[in-house]
């Protein structure tokens, strides 16, 4: 199995309140992304990054920054959160060939917003 | 307008049928990957393709870049295949995902 946790695994917090959460891998890779899985849309992409302090932004990256400052940790913020960013928050990473660069995901990240 | 469309949506099975999910995607793309996701549970990839066939136990993948179409196969399934399936495409750097097919297997 590949190196790759996400914590927390579960959070209840608060409209309004700021929520990060962390993405942390062991396997050295390029590529790492955060998607949130909502019913009846799938998994879409917030965020991704390509390198340490080189992200962009994803399809649905309002009301979310993320911050690389080593390869190994990828970390999501949430400045001030909404009840519509209730969802399950799926980091993956990805290695730096496109021809042979496996995907893995993290357990999931369940977050809570009332 | 989704880049990667997903049939059928849901699929019921019986023990021991052959089962197809198929795949097709409107971007060029220079991998697809099929992913597994069990009820409650994380995302596993299956498979990587970028061209032609592969196969890991009961599960074969098959790719034609030409039609834009990717299949995956299931033999003899079984009730621990009980699953969403998920098929990403590889764009330049990102993914696009379709909706998943939720295949349930009757014992």
């Amino acid at each position: 199995d590949a190196g790759i946790t996400q914590s927390p695994r579960h959070k209840v917090t608060e409209t309004g309140t700021p929520v990060t959460l962390r993405c942390h891998q062991t396997e050295n890779h390029r590529y790492m992304y955060w998607y949130r899985q909502d019913p009846g849309h799938g998994l879409r992409l917030i965020h991704y990054s390509y390198g340490v302090k080189d992200t962009d932004k994803g399809e649905v990256s309002d009301g979310y920054s993320v911050s690389r400052s080593k390869t190994e940790d990828f970390l999501l913020t949430l400045e001030s959160a909404t009840s519509s960013q209730t969802s399950v928050y799926f980091c993956a990473i990805r290695g730096g060939s496109t021809l042979t660069g496996e995907l893995f995901f993290g357990e999931g990240s369940r977050l809570t917003v009332l | 307008k989704n880049e990667v469309e997903q049939s059928p949506q849901n699929l019921t099975a019986q023990e021991g049928e052959f089962i197809t999910i198929n795949c097709s995607y409107s971007v060029g793309i220079s991998a697809l990957h099929w992913l597994q996701q069990h009820p409650g549970g994380g995302i596993v990839s299956l498979f990587m393709l970028s061209s032609g066939k592969k196969k890991h136990g009961r599960l074969i993948a098959t790719i034609n870049i030409q039609e834009k179409h990717s299949s995956l196969h299931i033999t003899a399934s079984h009730p621990r295949d009980s699953a969403v399936y998920i098929c990403a495409a590889l764009t330049g750097n990102q993914f696009y995902f379709g909706t998943g097919t939720s295949l349930t297997v009757i014992p």
